[in-house]
């Protein structure tokens, strides 16, 4: 069974620009969550999608969106890069959602914003 | 607000020696509460909840609401327990946080 897939695993930005995430989940999986962990703050939740429909966000600015496929691949997208975003971003797939079902994270996409 | 506070960034036991991971939560419904950890070089791995109040490689936690806390413990331990162990908290909502990690070093 493959596990959760993120690409890309890393890169690099410019202040400014803007970046789009991709990932996988696990077959079958229809919940998929994104953190941004960083050393400082640690793990920090972005959002939440199920079945294609945002099913909660943490308190991130604007600038930080996602949206879910009928496939249940997910994207996140960061608009106007700031130095501050430089973080892994962390997929995190689940069954039924993450209160009720076991969490599976991807390896991450390393941001680095310059 | 800080909902999960893991006060011990860095901690270092010998092998064989008991050790406790701290967790101490805030929120006023019903938690509930999870370990994960995360080994080196490998993704982050759900170790135990408090709902199924299992022992997992002889780690058990137990939630204590009087203290809000809900530490890790494991009576000896051992070198391959060495990883970053993340306390989380999830709630209503569908909402859920971790605390900043405490990396335990097991000496041999």
């Amino acid at each position: 069974k493959a596990g959760v897939t993120q690409t890309p695993r890393y890169l690099i930005k410019t202040r400014g620009q803007q970046v789009t995430l991709s990932c996988s989940p696990i077959s079958g999986h229809r919940s998929v969550s994104w953190y941004q962990q960083t050393p400082g703050q640690g793990l920090q939740f972005l959002f939440e999608y199920f079945s294609e429909t945002q099913r909660n966000k943490g308190n991130f600015p604007g600038r930080f969106s996602g949206r879910q496929f009928s496939n249940s691949r997910s994207e996140m997208n960061v608009s106007t890069l700031e130095l501050g975003d430089s973080a892994l971003y962390l997929c995190v797939s689940s069954l039924s959602g993450i209160l009720t079902g076991e969490l599976f994270f991807g390896e991450g996409s390393r941001l680095t914003v310059l | 607000a800080q909902r999960v506070t893991q006060p011990e960034k860095l901690l270092s036991v010998f092998k064989g020696a008991p050790v406790e991971l701290k967790c101490n939560y805030s929120y006023s419904g019903s938690p509930e509460l999870f370990w994960y950890v995360q080994y080196s070089r490998q993704r982050l791995q759900l170790l135990l909840r408090h709902i199924s109040r299992e022992s997992i490689k002889g780690f058990t936690a137990d939630l204590n609401k009087g203290e809000t806390s809900f530490h890790l413990k494991k009576p000896f331990a051992q070198e391959e327990d060495s990883a970053m162990y993340y306390c989380a908290l999830g709630w209503a909502g569908n909402q859920f946080y971790f605390g900043t990690g405490t990396s335990l070093t097991v000496i041999p």
